[in-house]
């Protein structure tokens, strides 16, 4: 364990249907991202929430709603979605002068049908 | 442009070899951070090492090395004694800017590396 937890690890949605996934840390951090990892693309960075404020939207449609209630918690709202948006979901965190980057959370195999 | 190149889709290496995977990154900002994570096929991304772009010794962490060339603009990872558990995708990533909580970190395309018995 990282100190990272996401769920669900895995989940298969229609395209009305609406789900959430789900990130925690309690490391102290206050910095959380969302990113996606499709299959033969590098990552791409999604959501950036900072001190529970969101400072980076990286162009994400609309069907794809972030919220961080707090530090600790942060949530991918989905709905709508397309096939293309399958892909493994990765949370992370991270804090002020930490050399160790992010830390990230096991994901979350996103298959909708 | 790609920030962050990764060009060996794919390696495979002798167990108890070592193996250096390529990075090279494209940055005008003067401070950014040089991170290696590996990523085995549970999808977890896990951190590695990391160089800073102001440290003067190549960073190392066990039998991973960092080779930071920093006028070519690489930091290649050498693995040293490779062992069946290397097996994964590697991932290359840099953060421009200083070490600040919500800077970003920019990844490559990754190597999937292969380790032989």
């Amino acid at each position: 364990e990282t100190g990272v937890t996401q769920t669900p690890r895995h989940l298969v949605m229609g395209m009305t249907n609406k789900k959430s996934l789900k990130c925690e840390q309690h490391l102290g951090h206050n910095a959380m991202y969302w990113y996606k990892q499709s299959a033969k693309k590098p990552l791409e960075l999604m959501f950036v929430y900072n001190f529970k404020e969101q400072t980076e939207n990286n162009s994400v449609p609309s069907r794809f709603s972030p919220e961080c209630p707090n530090s600790s918690h942060l949530f991918l709202h989905l709905h709508t979605l397309q096939p293309e948006d399958s892909a493994l979901y990765l949370c992370a965190s991270s804090r002020d002068n930490d050399n160790y980057g992010y830390t990230f959370g096991s994901g979350t195999r996103l298959t909708v049908v | 442009a790609q920030k962050i190149t990764q060009t060996q889709p794919g390696m495979f290496v002798q167990e108890k070899e070592a193996v250096t995977l390529d990075c090279t990154y494209d940055t005008s900002d003067p401070s950014y951070g040089l991170f290696w994570y590996k990523q085995p096929s549970s999808g977890e991304m896990i951190f590695l090492i990391y160089q800073g772009s102001y440290d003067q010794q190549n960073a190392t962490e066990g039998r991973y090395s960092l080779n930071f060339q920093k006028a070519r603009k690489s930091a290649n990872l050498v693995i040293s004694a490779s062992q069946l558990g290397d097996s994964a995708m590697y991932f290359c990533a840099m953060r421009e800017g200083p070490n600040n909580a919500g800077n970003m970190l920019t990844f490559g395309g990754g190597t999937r590396l292969m380790v032989k018995p």
